[in-house]
């Protein structure tokens, strides 16, 4: 039971380049939602999902894509790196008919 | 600005104490406000929550207060214990899919 898988763990990245951050959940949820957590900060929502197909930006989207093709699959894309990224990146997702998210592991960016 | 305010950023509590942790929210469209707690190295994990038509929930240890009319809503630990020791934090959200949380408490509960 593998629940939300983020991947990589760690990233070092140089300023300007590109990546993609995976997110992958079993579950069958059809909500998900990607957060930054920077210190002294909490979570900030960057991009949500209600379902394949539908995606929506959250309180900071500015220099993130995303894209859900698949219900089990939720990627964050950051097209040109900048330091200001340099953060903890968490996936969660939720099924509709339940208030709980089940946030994944993590990944920490640092952008150099 | 910040959406929900969270206060203190940390608090040290001995074991067998109360933990108060206190948050504050200004958009009266919230209608869902959950805790999580998070352990270093980990996702945050619901806690508990509690819709604005209560006033109290209790679950275990754990109890939430909530003051609808002066928007704020608080988190109880009692009893609290070493392994209570993570950070918390609050969130407020509406429908379900758009969260605001707060900046976070980092509770150490000494033995």
């Amino acid at each position: 039971n593998a629940g939300v898988t983020q991947t990589p763990k760690f990233q070092v990245l140089k300023t300007g380049q590109s990546m993609t951050l995976q997110c992958a959940q079993d579950m069958n949820h059809e909500y998900m939602s990607w957060y930054r957590q920077d210190p002294g900060m909490g979570l900030r929502l960057i991009h949500y999902s209600v379902g394949a197909g539908i995606t929506d930006q959250g309180e900071v989207p500015n220099g993130y894509n995303v894209s859900r093709s698949t219900t089990e699959d939720f990627p964050l894309r950051l097209l040109s790196a900048a330091p200001s990224q340099t953060s903890v990146y968490f996936c969660a997702s939720r099924s509709p008919g339940h208030t709980e998210a089940f946030f994944g592991q993590g990944t920490r960016l640092t952008v150099v | 600005q910040q959406q929900v305010k969270q206060s203190p950023q940390s608090l040290i509590v001995q074991k067998g104490g109360i933990s108060i942790i206190n948050c504050a929210y200004e958009n009266t469209a919230f209608d869902y406000f959950p805790w999580y707690q998070q352990f270093p190295g980990k996702g945050p994990a619901l806690l508990i929550a509690i819709r604005p038509d209560v006033s109290e929930k209790k679950e275990g240890r754990f109890t939430i207060s909530f003051n609808k009319s002066a928007k704020q809503f608080s988190l109880h630990i009692m009893d609290s214990q070493p392994g209570d020791s993570a950070t918390y934090f609050c969130a407020a959200g509406v429908n379900f899919n758009k969260f605001y949380f707060g900046s976070g408490t980092k509770l150490n509960v000494k033995p």
